[in-house]
C-alpha cells in the first residue's frame, strides 16, 4: 500500500532563507507525486506534481521538489522564503490500488516565515 | 471561471440532525470525491465517485452517504451526525481517475454539539 510521510510537522524560517519541508513515500510502483499548499482558511492548491518525467519538478512561486527513487524522498524547496508562503504543506501521493485514483495525504507540514 | 464549489462553508449542528453539504464543479470532470481534514492526519478520503451513478467508499466512510445523480453534483449526506464528525470537509475533483490533478473546493468547517 501506499504511505507518505512528512518528516517535519512544523518548519521555521526567516524571509529570505532557503525552505526545505521533507517528504518521504512508500510505493510498491512507480507513483504520482504531489505538493498542495493550504493558506489559512482556504482550500488545497496544488504546486508541483510528478508524474515520471522529470526528475526535477518546478512548481508555481518558485518551488521545486527532486524525485529520488534511491532514497524513495521528494522534498520540496524554495531557494528564498516570502511572507506569503507561512501555509501549510502536503506531501501526496497517487494510489491506484483497486483501479482508481486515490490521493494519499501525509500529515501535513506548517511553515512559519519570520521577518 | 473553473472551480469547485461547496456549502455551506461553515455549519454548527446538534448530534442527529440530518444535514447535508453540497458540492459542485464546472469543468465536466469525471470524477469526483470527499476528503475530511482533521489535525495531524492530513486529509482522508470519505467516499468517491468515478462517474455519475458510480460511486464506492474511501477509507473513513462510516456515518456518511453521498449520491451522483448528476455529473456536476457530488453531495455528502449525514444521516445522524455525531460529535466526531466534527472536521473540515473538502470536495474534489478531476477530469478522470488516474494522474490527473485534483481540483478542491474551499472546505465545509463542519461542527457537531
Amino acid at each position: 500500500a501506499q504511505s507518505v510521510t512528512q518528516l517535519d510537522s512544523h518548519v521555521s524560517v526567516s524571509e529570505g532563507t532557503p525552505v526545505l519541508l521533507r517528504c518521504n513515500y512508500s510505493s510498491s510502483y512507480s507513483p504520482s507525486l504531489f505538493w498542495y499548499v493550504q493558506h489559512p482558511n482556504k482550500g488545497l492548491q496544488l504546486l508541483l506534481k510528478y508524474t515520471s518525467a522529470a526528475t526535477l519538478v518546478k512548481g508555481i512561486n518558485g518551488f521545486e521538489a527532486e524525485f529520488k527513487k534511491s532514497e524513495t524522498s521528494f522534498h520540496l524547496t524554495k531557494p528564498s522564503a516570502h511572507m506569503s508562503d507561512a501555509a501549510e504543506y502536503f506531501c501526496v501521493v497517487s494510489d491506484f490500488s483497486g483501479g482508481y485514483n486515490k490521493l494519499i495525504f501525509g500529515a501535513g507540514t506548517r511553515l512559519a516565515v519570520h521577518p | 471561471e473553473a472551480q469547485v464549489t461547496q456549502n455551506p462553508r461553515y455549519l454548527i449542528t446538534v448530534t442527529g440532525k440530518k444535514l447535508t453539504v453540497t458540492c459542485s464543479q464546472n469543468m465536466n470532470h469525471e470524477y469526483m470525491s470527499w476528503y475530511r481534514q482533521d489535525p495531524g492526519l492530513g486529509l482522508r478520503q470519505i467516499y468517491y465517485s468515478m462517474n455519475v451513478e458510480v460511486t464506492d467508499k474511501g477509507d473513513v466512510p462510516e456515518g456518511y452517504k453521498v449520491s451522483r445523480k448528476e455529473k456536476r453534483n457530488f453531495p455528502l449526506i449525514l444521516e445522524s451526525p455525531s460529535p466526531n464528525q466534527t472536521s473540515l470537509y473538502f470536495c474534489a475533483s478531476s477530469l478522470k481517475w488516474g494522474t490527473d490533478t485534483q481540483y478542491f473546493g474551499p472546505g465545509t468547517r463542519l461542527t457537531v454539539l
